[in-house]
Order: C-alpha cells, then sequence, then structure tokens
C-alpha cells in the first residue's frame, strides 16, 4: 500500500517561491511505472494538475504553470519536490502529491496524499 | 488547456440512479480512454472510482460504472446511497502528455 505525505510551509508571501515535500513509503520513486505528480486545489473550486517528474529525470508540466513549476525526485530519501515560484493569492490551494500508475494499456492516478493547504499572503 | 466540462450539480433519491457527464476534445477525452473518476468528500483526498474509462479499483462498490462515447465520458452510480454524496471529478490525458481534470460535480442525495 503506497503512502504519501506532504509537507512544508503553510503560508508563503507574495513574489516568493512556494516549496513543498512528499514523502513516499510503501513504494519506490524509481520504479519504472509510477510519475510523481502535484495536483492542486483553490478553495472551493476544482482540481488543476500542476505536473509530475519520472525517475529517469523526465518532467511534464501544466503549460498555465510551466514557467514558474519544478518538479524533482530525491531518490536517496524517497521523497520528490515541489518548488513554484513568484506565487500569488491565486496560488493558495490545498497542495496535493500523488502517483501517477501507467503502464503500456492503463494510465491513472490511484494514489493521493492527504494535502496540504498553502496560503499566500503577506 | 480548458478544464473538461462537467455539470455543476446533479441530484437524486435514494435508489436511484444518476449519470454524470464529462465532456472534452478528441484532443483528449475523445482520443485515449485514459479517463478517470475521482469521488471527493469535503475536507479529503480525492479518492479513485474508475479508471480507464470503465474499469474499477478493487474495493470500489459495483454501483460505480463508466463509460464513453466519442468525447464525452459517463459515470453512473446506481443504487444510489446517501455515502455518495460528494463531489465526483473526471481526468483525461491529453495529447500534450498533460492530463486535465473536469470542473467537478456536486452530487446531492436528497
Amino acid at each position: 500500500q503506497v503512502q504519501l505525505q506532504e509537507s512544508g510551509p503553510g503560508l508563503v508571501k507574495p513574489s516568493e517561491t512556494l516549496s513543498l515535500t512528499c514523502t513516499v513509503s510503501g513504494g519506490s520513486v524509481r520504479s519504472g511505472s509510477n510519475y510523481w505528480s502535484w495536483i492542486r486545489q483553490p478553495p472551493g473550486k476544482g482540481l488543476e494538475w500542476i505536473g509530475y517528474s519520472y525517475y529517469s529525470g523526465s518532467t511534464n508540466y501544466n503549460p498555465s504553470l510551466k514557467s514558474r513549476v519544478t518538479i524533482s525526485l530525491d531518490t536517496s530519501k524517497n521523497q520528490f519536490s515541489l518548488k513554484l515560484s513568484s506565487v500569488t493569492a491565486a496560488d493558495t490551494a490545498v497542495y496535493y502529491c500523488a502517483r501517477l500508475y501507467c503502464s503500456r494499456t492503463s494510465c491513472y492516478i490511484d494514489y493521493w496524499g492527504q494535502g496540504i493547504l498553502v496560503t499566500v499572503s503577506s | 488547456q480548458s478544464a473538461l466540462t462537467q455539470p455543476a450539480s446533479v441530484s437524486g433519491s435514494p435508489g436511484q440512479s444518476i449519470t454524470i457527464s464529462c465532456t472534452g476534445t478528441s484532443s483528449d477525452v475523445g482520443g485515449y480512454n485514459y479517463v478517470s473518476w475521482y469521488q471527493q468528500h469535503p475536507g479529503k483526498a480525492p479518492k479513485l472510482m474508475i479508471y480507464d474509462v470503465s474499469n474499477r479499483p478493487s474495493g470500489v462498490s459495483n454501483r460505480f460504472s463508466g463509460s464513453k462515447s466519442g468525447n464525452t465520458a459517463s459515470l453512473t452510480i446506481s443504487g444510489l446511497q446517501a455515502e455518495d454524496e460528494a463531489d465526483y471529478y473526471c481526468s483525461s490525458y491529453t495529447t500534450m502528455s498533460t492530463w486535465l481534470f473536469g470542473g467537478g460535480t456536486k452530487l446531492t442525495v436528497l
């Protein structure tokens, strides 16, 4: 059973960089079928896919956030992280880390962290 | 990329069936069988209910079923129960190798 846990500051100032970490247990970030993902949900609104990182080092990001986002893996700690730069109030959201599982014939997000609320405010 | 289109709300009485639609384009829903559905209760993380259009993960009730026709996917819940009241989101892979979510549908069990 894969478990994910987000950690990081719950308050970030405007124009600064939001940094979150997701610790994975019950599975390895080096697994070839897994794409380690971040998804966010502004208060009272829907889900927005941010991007993912693969153990090979490849990444893919939401085009609307691409210029500000970096997702990376730390295989030694079995963690992955999210950095979002130049944040504004519009980036206030619950941030979820998740596992995207993809095989040759199947692809879906199956495991989610509990989520962490990040508020952007001075 | 625009979000997939879902109705904002649906409702039904216990025991009834409801269907939630998820409309995209040939670049996402219509182009791939990688459509998933998630259930989210207030304050909780989303839970996978359907994957690859019509497959149920282990442990999910067979009252939940999924289908797709053209650019529109659908989630049907039969034998509606009070515990089904939640928000539901669809998701699809896209031609840009990215993922899109629907805007979400609030299900009310009357």
